[in-house]
């Protein structure tokens, strides 16, 4: 089962935009990830939020998380088109284990 | 890029053969996992292992099995293999446990497919 849903699933939007997304998740937490895809490549990590922070910061990223809500969001600022990926949201289901998302597939017109 | 190496990265087999997929880490972690991703499910957790020799199940371990006997090899086997089990598996480690806030870090993937 999956514990992160992305939403939307798919969002295209000019070079420049702002992309954000959102995931909501079930139960209780320790931490939420983001991670980003390229076609035909591994995922690759962006940023991890702890269940006592609520926003943090990385370079053009910023992730909120809102553990009342059971939702993060992370957003892109001045999109570029090397932006263009699929991005999973991920929160720990155990001491060793995350469960992944379904994914927003992202698209950065020029 | 973490040092992560899985092989084969393409494989074409038939239903019924045995198939084992390597996946082989530079980074002395200790924890390792395999993941499937189809269309529509995201990824899906198959065998993880703490240790050597210290493996769990996942989500979807039915049909497959895993051996860790080194630290830096982690090999995942499906015994007789299924069209089900066609799809993109992805080796990831990380250093420590989630409840230590340690990202993972994933291979490239193996793309299979059984006919």
């Amino acid at each position: 089962s999956q514990q992160g849903e992305e939403d939307p699933q798919a969002l295209s939007i000019q070079e420049g935009e702002n992309a954000t997304m959102n995931c909501s998740y079930k139960t209780s937490i320790n931490n939420l990830q983001w991670y980003r895809q390229n076609s035909g490549r591994g995922l690759v990590h962006l940023i991890l939020i702890r269940s006592n922070e609520r926003e943090k910061h990385s370079g053009r990223l910023r992730v909120t998380l809102d553990t009342s809500k059971k939702s993060s969001s992370l957003l892109i600022t001045a999109s570029r088109a090397a932006d263009t990926a699929s991005y999973f949201c991920a929160t720990d289901s155990s001491a060793s284990k995350i469960i992944f998302g379904s994914g927003t597939r992202l698209s950065i017109r020029p | 890029d973490a040092g992560i190496t899985q092989s084969p990265r393409h494989k074409v087999t038939e239903t019924g053969t045995p198939v084992t997929l390597r996946c082989h880490q530079t980074e002395n972690h200790r924890y390792m996992y395999w993941y499937r991703q189809d269309p529509g499910h995201g990824l899906r957790l198959i065998h993880y292992s703490y240790g050597v020799k210290d493996t769990d199940k996942g989500e979807v371990s039915d049909g497959y099995s895993v051996s860790r006997s080194k630290t830096e090899d982690f090999l995942l086997t499906l015994e007789s293999a299924t069209s089900s089990q066609t799809s993109v598996y992805f080796c990831a480690i990380s250093e420590a446990g989630t409840s230590r806030n340690q990202p993972q870090h994933f291979g490239d993937g193996t793309r299979l497919s059984i006919l």
